[in-house]
């Protein structure tokens, strides 16, 4: 099942430079999608959501962006900041009860 | 702020030997949902409940395991007969509306070892 897709395994972006994330999905009937981060021995949090009715939402250092022409949304952080290294997951709800989760991208943040 | 947990936080079993896995979500939350992460791969959803019975399984969650909400606070997964390749993180989580858009809370997760 890879109806979301997160190509890139890993990103290394320097402190206080933009750090953009990237997410493809395939199915067309997702209106809805989360980004979710991280910690290593932690569960998910929640960080950022979009409806497809937007085209960005933005919420202090984090903005994400969808384009559902190309079925693709990215999520940006500006500035990078250490405390931001963890996995970033994509999701979108599959149907009215579970989340479809991307790959993850690792991202690490060094000063 | 509410969160959803989960105990034991680590738990080692000897393959065929029965785990429970034990969640308490957010007090108000209506549907609970089980996850697992094995180690290096993608975040996998089992299984969702709601009203007291499973409204959604997985492929994975086969006749080895099962769900229970015993009380009104706990809601658990058994796997009755665990298999090495059953060793991964679960994690539970909960909603609390009846809208799709819904974040979904999860707890820190239990890391299960099968040997």
């Amino acid at each position: 099942d890879q109806q979301v897709k997160q190509n890139s395994p890993s990103l290394s972006v320097q402190e206080g430079r933009i750090s953009i994330l990237n997410c493809d999905y395939t199915n067309s009937m997702f209106d809805y999608f989360l980004w979710y981060k991280k910690y290593p021995a932690e569960g998910p949090t929640f960080l950022i959501s979009i409806s497809s009715i937007k085209d960005k939402n933005e919420d202090g250092r984090f903005t994400v962006f969808l384009n559902k022409s190309a079925k693709h949304l990215s999520l940006h952080i500006v500035p990078s900041q250490p405390g931001d290294s963890a996995v970033y997951f994509c999701a979108a709800p599959g149907g009215y009860n579970k989340l479809i989760f991307g790959a993850g991208t690792r991202l690490a943040v060094h000063p | 702020e509410p969160e959803v947990t989960q105990t034991p936080s680590h738990q080692v079993t000897q393959m065929g030997q029965e785990v429970i896995l034990r969640c308490v979500p957010i007090s108000n939350h209506l549907y609970f949902y089980w996850y697992r992460q094995i180690l290096g791969q993608k975040v996998e959803f089992l299984v969702s409940f709601y009203n007291n019975e499973i409204s959604e399984k997985s492929e994975i969650f086969d006749d080895q395991f099962s769900v229970e909400r015993p009380d009104g606070s706990n809601f658990t997964l058994k796997i009755r007969s665990t298999k090495l390749e059953d060793s991964a993180m679960y994690f539970c989580a909960s909603t609390g509306g009846t809208s799709e858009n819904t974040e979904a809370f999860f707890g820190q997760g239990t890391r299960l070892t099968v040997v």
